[in-house]
């Protein structure tokens, strides 16, 4: 079965300071991984993704992840928060023996303070 | 747009009616997939349709939910019989799945939003 965690439903963070969401996984097979971001009363915009390339993924909008698989983790970063990156983030894994069916997280609502 | 786009955006109903949504690819994606996401949730796989054919289905979707993909380009989701607890917005996404190409990226779509009351 695969499913991802994600540790804290909202983090807040000044504008310009880092910003870190957390996701951990669990997959039997190799997994696909996955940052969406959602804006309100919007559909899902796919920030980035990891297919088994390179561990160090640059998405979108300056974010980027990485692929740690001792840890089983794929945590999103940016450097300096900028007040549009206020939003929903989700993280989801999926693999080719499902289709490339996503399981998502539960989500991490992100708030830019001026 | 050539994106995916839903229909209705935003879908009140009394319960015990039935409702049915639509959802339009990206035109030469082969594949649209269903996800429901409940307030406060991400969002949970329904069923998938490669072509016309409708390859998987979650358990989620209980023998109230149909959904159709019947010339392989719009699929429809219908639900009959609404209750309260249907409440959420359904997620179309399309994907082209190429043979040897291991990941096909899922595109989503704006959403319905169904209420009912």
């Amino acid at each position: 079965a695969q499913s991802v965690t994600q540790l804290g439903s909202h983090v807040s963070v000044s504008e310009g300071a880092l910003v870190l969401l957390r996701c951990n996984y669990s997959s039997s097979v190799p997994p696909y991984l996955f940052w969406y971001v959602q804006y309100p009363n919007q559909g899902l915009q796919l920030l980035l993704k990891y297919t088994s390339a390179a561990t160090l993924v640059k998405g979108i909008n300056g974010f980027e992840a990485e692929f740690k698989k001792s840890e089983t983790s794929f945590h999103l970063t940016k450097p300096s928060a900028h007040m549009s990156d206020a939003a929903e983030y989700f993280c989801a894994v999926s693999d080719e023996t499902r289709a490339n069916n996503l399981f998502f997280g539960t989500g991490t609502r992100l708030t830019v303070i001026p | 747009d050539t994106g995916v786009s839903q229909n209705p955006r935003h879908k009140i109903t009394k319960r015990g009616q039935n409702v049915t949504f639509r959802c339009d690819p990206i035109s030469e994606h082969n594949r649209l997939y269903w996800y429901r996401q409940t307030l406060g949730q991400g969002p949970e796989f329904l069923t998938y349709f490669q072509n016309e054919a409708q390859l998987e289905k979650s358990r989620l979707l209980s023998d109230r939910f149909s959904a159709e993909r019947p010339k392989g380009s719009f699929s429809t989701l219908e639900i009959q019989r609404t209750e309260q607890g249907d409440s959420a917005m359904y997620l179309c996404a399309s994907s082209l799945r190429l043979a040897g190409l291991f990941y096909n990226e899922q595109f989503f779509g704006p959403g319905t939003r169904l209420t009912v009351l």
